[in-house]
């Protein structure tokens, strides 16, 4: 099946680093990919769709300049937090999809981040 | 945006029980999927039905898209079914989740 495989799964870093993590899928080709954002014990939150090629689409309420998303490949995308807080610390989920709102979404195992 | 809602929020089952989830949302959807994440966080993609009936082994689940609303069937439930069950609607919107623990 389709694979999807983000990295790095954990990070413990200081206030104000920049943390990048990578989202790629394996084996097929990701034209769509989804960021979101859990807190413990909540639902996903999406916070930007990015399409490759293309800028990413982001929520209201998520800073475009905070979370910045690349997705400049059909099997990479990233995510960084730039200048990262302890309220960022949150666990990050992509997913990818290939073409078509009717293809099912593939996720990563998510991103644990923990900012002291 | 659209609103959507599970019910039960939490679940115990024994071992070898059956069980319904519920999932509402507020106005018509185009597409729509059940996922379940394990207690390490991971997300597998269970089914995506905007409408009708679809069965994969021990789980099922139908949409009712005209009555705003979809159920997920899990049958003989083990333990490896613990988790949290979420619908998302149109990729966007994930549900309030239905944490599930089945018990020996």
């Amino acid at each position: 099946g389709a694979v999807v495989s983000q990295h790095p799964s954990r990070v413990i870093c200081k206030s104000g680093t920049s943390v990048k993590i990578e989202c790629r899928s394996l084996d097929f080709q990701a034209t769509t990919m989804f960021w979101y954002r859990q807190f413990p014990k909540q639902s996903l939150m999406l916070m930007a769709t990015s399409n490759e090629g293309s800028k990413a689409t982001y929520e209201q309420g998520v800073e475009k300049d905070k979370f910045l998303i690349n997705h400049a490949s059909l099997t990479l995308s990233t995510l960084t937090v730039t200048s990262a807080h302890p309220e960022d610390s949150s666990f990050y989920i992509c997913s990818a999809r290939s073409r078509g709102s009717n293809q099912p979404q593939h996720f990563g195992d998510g991103t644990r981040l923990s900012i002291l | 945006g659209i609103q959507v809602e599970q019910s039960p929020p939490d679940l115990i089952l024994q071992e070898g029980a059956n069980s319904t989830l519920r999932c509402n949302f507020s106005d018509s959807v185009n597409n729509l999927q059940w996922f379940h994440q394990n207690p390490w966080g991971q997300l597998i993609n269970l089914f995506y039905i905007p409408s009708g009936t679809k069965q994969n082994g021990r789980l099922s689940a139908t949409t009712v898209a005209t009555e705003r609303y979809s159920l997920l069937y899990i049958s003989s439930s083990q333990t490896t079914d613990s988790g949290v069950y979420f619908c998302a609607v149109e990729e966007l919107t994930f549900g309030t989740g239905t944490q599930l623990k089945v018990e020996l």
